[in-house]
């Protein structure tokens, strides 16, 4: 079954420390991973996705085939990344069409 | 333009009203989605166009009545709903490319049922 995980419901961590956020997921074949992250009263957006290999803000990600992790890590935390994030899966599901499988989010609060 | 709108940002309806929640994109995306999302929860889908057809319904109660007139536009008619469908509503959208599988999130509609 397809399915993400994300262990932790809040990270809390003063400004200026590392930060990682753990995603693993579940799936047969061959995924797209992605972050989103929801600032207070703002849309869901796109904040990675691992194809890309790029990094956003400060995050980066790397996607761990072996120990099926797609964690998101920043190496100092700053306040305005207070938000939540949501690691999420995607692939070519049957019937060709692509679905996002979400998992339960983690709060991030950054703290002076 | 590169996002996704939604109009109204908040509706506040009673169990016997029928409403409509719009959402439209101009980014040529060929794949279009309804999500309801419950406070501190993911969101959860509920609908997805690809070309104007409905490829996918999870299961979605008949009150909730999903429509795609064009390729730019999805709408979510409601009727008879019910106090614990009150949720933050997420339209979005996708291009159908195999090499690409992201979607792009409108700011949703507040609903309220009373």
């Amino acid at each position: 079954a397809q399915r993400v995980t994300q262990p932790e419901k809040l990270l809390s961590v003063f400004k200026g420390a590392p930060v990682e956020l753990k995603c693993n997921y579940s799936y047969s074949g061959s995924p797209e991973l992605f972050w989103y992250v929801q600032y207070s009263r703002q849309r869901l957006q796109l904040l990675l996705r691992h194809i890309s290999r790029e990094s956003i803000k400060g995050f980066t990600a790397d996607l761990n085939k072996g120990e099926t992790s797609f964690h998101l890590k920043k190496p100092f935390a700053q306040e305005e990344d207070s938000a939540m994030y949501y690691c999420a899966l995607s692939g070519p599901f049957s019937g060709g069409y692509n679905k996002l499988i979400f998992g339960a989010g983690t709060r991030l609060a950054v703290h002076p | 333009d590169t996002e996704v709108t939604q109009t109204p940002k908040h509706l506040v309806m009673g169990m016997t009203n029928k409403k409509s929640l719009k959402c439209e994109q101009h980014m040529g995306h060929r794949a279009m989605y309804w999500y309801k999302q419950k406070a501190k929860k993911p969101p959860e889908l509920m609908f997805v166009y690809s070309y104007e057809k409905l490829s996918i319904n999870e299961s979605v109660p008949s009150r909730f009545s999903p429509e795609c007139p064009n390729s730019s536009l999805l709408n979510l008619h409601l009727h008879a709903l019910q106090p614990e469908d009150s949720a933050l509503y997420l339209c979005a959208s996708s291009p159908l490319r195999a090499s690409s599988y992201e979607q792009y999130f409108g700011p949703g509609t507040r609903l309220t049922v009373t």
